[in-house]
C-alpha cells in the first residue's frame, strides 16, 4: 500500500533484551517522525529526520534508545537492555516536507512492544 | 514548556446531539494547533487544522488566544463520529507535535 509502515505490529521481549522496529515512510517524504504513546497517553515526540540525518532527537528518553535512517527512506529505532517501562506503541509518521504546518503528518499503525 | 490540555478523557452523547471536545494549551510563542482522530483499528489521521479554517466531516474549531483554548465543536454528532480525538501543538516554525490525552467520544443511538 501507499501508507507508513510499520515492523513488527507486535513485539513481546524480555527485560535486558535488544530490540529493533522498524518503519517504512510513504516515497517521497523527506520528513519522518517516531513517537511513543504510552497508555492512556498521547503520543508523545521521540525524534526527527530530515533525510538521513537526525535534525531532533530531543525526546530520545535516554541513550538506550536510537535511531537511524542511513538512505533518506526506512527508519529503524534500536532500544537496548529493554526496561519494562519501554513498553508501549511506537508511532512512525512521515510527511513531504518538514513539519506539521507545511505539510500533514501521515502515520503508521504502530509497533506495539511489551517488555516481560 | 508547552502542554496540551484535554480535560475530558471520556464522552459520551446522543446522536444528533452537539457535542465539544474542549483543548487548552500553553506556549510561549505562536501556536499551530490540531485535532487528530483515531477510529476503531484505524490509524492516527489529522482532522482539522486551525490555520485552514475549515469545517471537516461537519467539525469546526476556533482558537482563542485570550483563553489559550481549541474546543472542537459539532452541531448534530453521528454515530460514525464515535472515535479517539486528540488535541495538538506545535511551534510555527516547528516540526514536532505535544499531544494531549485524548478524549474518547462515544455517540449512542
Amino acid at each position: 500500500g501507499a501508507g507508513v509502515s510499520q515492523t513488527p505490529s507486535n513485539k513481546v521481549t524480555e527485560k535486558g533484551k535488544y530490540v529493533e522496529l522498524r518503519c517504512d515512510p510513504i516515497s517521497g517524504h523527506t520528513a519522518l517522525y517516531w513517537y511513543r504513546q504510552s497508555l492512556g497517553q498521547g503520543p508523545e515526540f521521540l525524534i526527527y529526520f530530515q533525510g538521513t540525518g537526525a535534525a531532533d532527537d530531543s525526546g530520545l528518553p535516554n541513550d538506550r534508545f536510537f535511531a537511524v535512517r542511513p538512505e533518506g527512506s526506512v527508519s529503524t529505532l534500536k532500544i537496548q537492555r529493554t526496561e519494562r517501562g519501554d513498553s508501549a506503541v511506537y508511532l512512525c509518521a512521515s510527511s513531504l516536507d518538514a513539519g506539521p504546518n507545511t505539510g500533514e503528518l501521515f502515520f503508521g499503525e504502530g509497533s506495539r512492544l511489551t517488555v516481560l | 514548556a508547552q502542554r496540551v490540555t484535554q480535560p475530558e478523557k471520556l464522552l459520551s452523547v446522543f446522536k444528533g446531539a452537539p457535542v465539544e471536545l474542549k483543548c487548552n494549551y500553553s506556549y510561549s510563542g505562536s501556536p499551530e494547533l490540531f485535532w487528530y482522530v483515531q477510529y476503531s483499528r484505524q490509524r492516527l489521521q489529522l482532522l482539522l487544522r486551525h490555520i485552514s479554517r475549515e469545517s471537516i466531516k461537519g467539525f469546526t474549531a476556533d482558537l482563542n488566544k485570550g483563553e489559550t483554548s481549541f474546543h472542537l465543536k459539532k452541531p448534530f454528532a453521528q454515530e460514525e463520529d464515535s472515535a479517539m480525538y486528540y488535541c495538538a501543538l506545535s511551534g510555527r516554525y516547528d516540526y514536532k507535535l505535544s499531544f494531549g490525552a485524548g478524549t474518547t467520544v462515544t455517540v449512542r443511538a
